[in-house]
């Protein structure tokens, strides 16, 4: 069973850049959420996907996008990047939306914004 | 809105020693507990999870954590740390009413355990 993997594991971008992050979900998972977790704080909610659609947003604005593939991969896109975007973008997968379900974690991915 | 307080950002504890780490959440309508483990240099693991039923939960590495409703607290417990507990644990909420976990997972700011020999 292969487990939630993400790319890439590190980069640097600068202010105005754009950047995509990549997610493969664990077998057998149809669903894909993102969350952000700068230094010392817990992660963040930002989206999540099911079936190819964003089935849920958290307070990010919409500079903050993604896609969900028929293979239920997943990218996490933001556009004219910021100083405070630097943070560890964790991807976890999960079977169904519901909230009692448990999320799989990748190691995530970390951008640095110069 | 909900929310997640961790009052420890560090706990420092010999091994074998017994250890708690607090949760207090704030939230108007039921929720759903989670404890997860971040192991150095790994992803976010569930420990445990309260969903309903008995207010006492179990993981299979000796942890146990309880939901107290009236003092709006879900407090992860262990009798005898090992090194190997060594790691970062966040406390989790999430909205059963909200059609799914269409909100996720509000999460604390995270308690990092230090198992000193």
């Amino acid at each position: 069973e292969t487990g939630v993997t993400q790319s890439p594991t590190h980069l640097i971008k600068t202010r105005g850049q754009q950047v995509t992050l990549r997610c493969s979900s664990q077998s057998g998972h149809n669903t894909v959420s993102w969350y952000q977790q700068a230094l010392g704080q817990g992660p963040q909610f930002i989206f999540q996907y099911y079936r190819e659609e964003e089935n849920g947003r958290g307070n990010f604005p919409p500079r903050f996008s993604g896609l969900q593939f028929p293979n239920y991969s997943s990218e996490l896109n933001v556009n004219a990047l910021e100083l405070d975007d630097s943070a560890l973008y964790l991807c976890a997968s999960s079977s169904g939306t519901g909230a009692t379900g448990e999320l799989f974690f990748g190691e995530g991915s970390r951008l640095t914004v110069l | 809105a909900q929310s997640v307080t961790q009052l420890d950002s560090q706990v420092p504890v010999f091994e074998e020693a017994p250890v708690e780490l607090r949760c207090n959440y704030s939230s108007s309508v039921s929720v759903y507990l989670f404890w997860y483990v971040q192991y150095p240099n790994q992803g976010l693991q569930l420990l445990l999870k309260y969903l309903s039923g008995s207010t006492l939960v179990k993981s299979i590495n000796g942890f146990e954590a309880e939901f107290n409703k009236s003092q709006t607290s879900f407090h992860l417990r262990k009798p005898s740390v090992h090194i190997s507990d060594t790691a970062e644990y966040f406390c989790a909420v999430s909205d059963p009413g909200r059609g799914g976990g269409a909100d996720g997972l509000t999460f604390g700011k995270g308690t990092h355990l230090i198992i000193q020999p």
